[in-house]
């Protein structure tokens, strides 16, 4: 099992561009989560998916970001016209329950 | 709103000494996380408390937790330089798996 797979691992985007961001959850897991990290702090809940529904958004921003966790496919994370505040590092965990979620290696978004 | 709380955020410390760090939280929640978190890399899941009184220990670490407090403690035993890193806290709000964060504390071991 080759665990919670995210990439990219970087990703530079001007502003106004838009960046998506790809998490492959662990074979077996149907619950998918996403979490943004800015720099010398926690995590903070974004969104928490399981196959084709979204569960819980309520700790995404209403305006420009969306998310999908497809039949078929990684879950992906949308984030339209980024601006320079979207710079961070995001990361996706998943978890066959919800006990216990196994986090990606996450993707550091620049907004340049 | 249920808020975390970790202290100390910063703990500078030598080798083989003893320190405990603190994770305090607003409201009741019957499941507590411990992560570890090195520089630019993901999370590791260190401990997960259910109760009320739990206690794990894992090599130099050990955690507990007093719900009726608010309370969980992850304690270092004897300081090795490989236990540098961040280390968070994290409380679940009891559905959904929506983990509330704490700030992190940045551990350095000094030879």
């Amino acid at each position: 099992n080759a665990g919670v797979m995210q990439n990219p691992r970087h990703l530079v985007r001007r502003r106004g561009q838009e960046a998506r961001l790809r998490c492959s959850p662990m074979k077996g897991h149907s619950h998918v989560y996403w979490y943004r990290q800015l720099p010398e702090e926690g995590l903070k809940f974004m969104v928490y998916l399981q196959k084709e529904n979204i569960i819980d958004e309520s700790g995404m921003p209403k305006e420009r970001f969306s998310a999908e966790f497809p039949k078929e496919g990684p879950s992906i994370l949308r984030i339209q016209q980024v601006v320079r505040g979207d710079s961070a590092a995001y990361f996706c965990a998943s978890s066959p329950n919800i006990a216990e979620a196994f986090f990606g290696q996450g993707t550091r978004l620049t907004v340049v | 709103e249920l808020k975390v709380e970790q202290n100390p955020l910063f703990l500078s410390m030598q080798e083989g000494k003893n320190y405990t760090i603190y994770c305090n939280y607003s409201t009741t929640s019957d499941r507590l996380y411990w992560y570890r978190q090195d520089p630019g890399k993901s999370l590791e899941s260190l401990f997960v408390l259910l109760s009320n009184g739990a206690v794990k220990q894992e090599g130099r670490l050990m955690a507990s937790l007093d719900t009726k407090a608010r309370l969980s403690t992850l304690h270092i035993t004897a300081a090795v330089h490989d236990l540098s890193a961040t280390y968070f806290c994290a409380v679940d709000q009891g559905s959904n798996y929506q983990l509330i964060w704490g700030a992190g504390t940045k551990l350095i071991i000094k030879p």
